[in-house]
């Protein structure tokens, strides 16, 4: 089955620094990879996500770059603020199959005022 | 819209006692998944049904059951609870069918099991 790597685990910025989390997958048939962001006491929120026919996908502060021939993904914040600090999950799965995602386990991310 | 929320919020359990986790949504969402969350090690799914009356096992079953009579409800029972499943469980919903796949999740369910 599908493995998905996160790296790294956390991460500690300072605002209006840049943070980026790298996730590695093994099944060359997934073409669906989310992103959710999960803040402290909350539920996980999808904040972007990439189908394996594009690159790169871009919303405001955030970017997500794919690599399928490496089998990676990332996701690019800029200019961080505190209201970014949470924990991100990456996932990856097969749209138009079954549709089971495998998540990484997550990176802590902290933005120093 | 509601959307998908799950009760109770949060449960201190016996050792040995059986509960039953709900999870219902509004959303006509054809897929519903249970995830159970632990410290470092992400959302780990437990059982997981593409459509009403039909289920399937996720990565971690074992001491769980579900049942899919309707659309809208996902229950999870743990007939037999022990301390290792003390954890958050987040049931989740998607239209895998539509045109987006996105996971909704619910609120959550503290269990701790004593």
């Amino acid at each position: 089955g599908e493995n998905v790597e996160q790296h790294p685990s956390t991460l500690s910025v300072q605002e209006g620094d840049s943070a980026v989390i790298k996730c590695t997958y093994s099944d060359s048939a997934s073409n669906y990879f989310p992103w959710y962001k999960q803040e402290l006491g909350k539920r996980p929120q999808l904040i972007i996500d990439i189908r394996s026919n594009v690159g790169e996908k871009k919303d405001q502060r955030i970017a997500v770059t794919l690599n399928k021939t490496a089998k990676h993904f990332s996701l690019h914040i800029t200019e961080t603020q505190p209201e970014d600090s949470a924990v991100y999950f990456c996932a990856a799965s097969i749209r138009g199959g079954s549709y089971i995602p495998t998540f990484g386990r997550g990176t802590s991310l902290i933005v120093h005022p | 819209t509601a959307g998908i929320t799950q009760a109770p919020t949060s449960q201190i359990l016996a050792a040995g006692r059986s509960m039953t986790l709900r999870c219902t949504q509004d959303m006509r969402h054809n897929a519903m998944y249970w995830y159970r969350q632990d410290l470092g090690l992400g959302l780990r799914l437990i059982h997981y049904s593409n459509t009403a009356g039909t289920t399937g096992k996720g990565e971690v079953p074992d001491g769980y059951s579900v049942s899919r009579a309707n659309t809208d409800d996902f229950p999870l029972t743990l007939a037999s609870a022990v301390p290792s499943q003390t954890s958050v469980y987040f049931c989740a919903s998607s239209d895998v069918a539509g045109s987006t796949d996105t996971q909704y999740f619910g609120p959550g369910t503290r269990l701790t099991v004593l």
